[in-house]
């Protein structure tokens, strides 16, 4: 069945460093990947997602590129803050049968100032 | 505005007991799903709903059941033959049969037993 794997964590860097998250799946036909947020105590939120091979996401200067010949989809930021502690999933949504979301066991990233 | 309520926030059970949690969306969407998350882990799919009056199991049902009489609402109650019912229960909704479309999540209800 499809599957997602993402990096471990728990990600433990400075404000202003450079992020990369690593999410790779494993999935038949051509699934659409998004990452998803939660800050404590809350559900989750979308912050980007890519619909085919190539497509870059962005949002709050996140992106993660669908990579189909890697099958990965690894979330970067160039310079995290502070605001961007939280827990990260990879996800994806398969496109055929039941559809349904798939997720990486999330990674916990903490920014110190 | 739309989206996708979860009630109780918090929620105490005690052993042998049953509860419900609520599940409302307004966004018109067909899918829905119930997520079970424990602390440091991921997301775990509990049962989902495609169509009103169906539903499946995902990959931990055993101790839990729904229904979906409406299609903005999906009940989960969680019962007694749950052993370990203390976690973070999560639900979204989707449209069904759009590819590409993400999931929107509730806020979540955090399930104690005392």
């Amino acid at each position: 069945g499809d599957s997602v794997t993402q990096m471990e964590g728990p990600v433990t860097l400075s404000e202003e460093a450079f992020l990369t998250i690593n999410c790779t799946y494993t999935a038949t036909g051509y699934p659409s990947l998004f990452w998803y947020v939660q800050y404590p105590g809350e559900g989750l939120q979308l912050l980007l997602k890519a619909t085919k091979a190539d497509d870059k996401g962005s949002n709050k200067g996140f992106e993660a590129t669908y990579r189909k010949e890697t099958t990965s989809f690894h979330l970067e930021k160039g310079s995290v803050q502070v605001s961007d502690s939280a827990v990260y999933f990879c996800a994806l949504r398969g496109d055929r049968g039941a559809q349904k979301l798939v997720f990486g066991q999330g990674t916990r990233l903490t920014i110190n100032p | 505005d739309g989206g996708i309520t979860q009630s109780p926030k918090y929620l105490f059970r005690k052993e042998g007991q049953n509860v419900t949690l609520s599940c409302e969306q307004n966004l018109n969407h067909d899918a829905m799903y119930w997520y079970r998350q424990d602390p440091g882990q991921g997301l775990r799919l509990i049962y989902y709903s495609q169509i009103v009056n169906d539903f499946q199991k995902g990959d931990i049902a055993e101790g839990y059941s729904v229904s979906r009489e409406k299609k903005e609402s999906f009940p989960l109650t969680v019962t007694s033959a749950q052993k370990n019912p203390t976690a973070f229960y999560l639900c979204a909704s989707n449209p069904q049969g759009l590819l590409g479309t993400e999931a929107f999540f509730g806020q979540g209800t955090r399930l104690t037993v005392v």
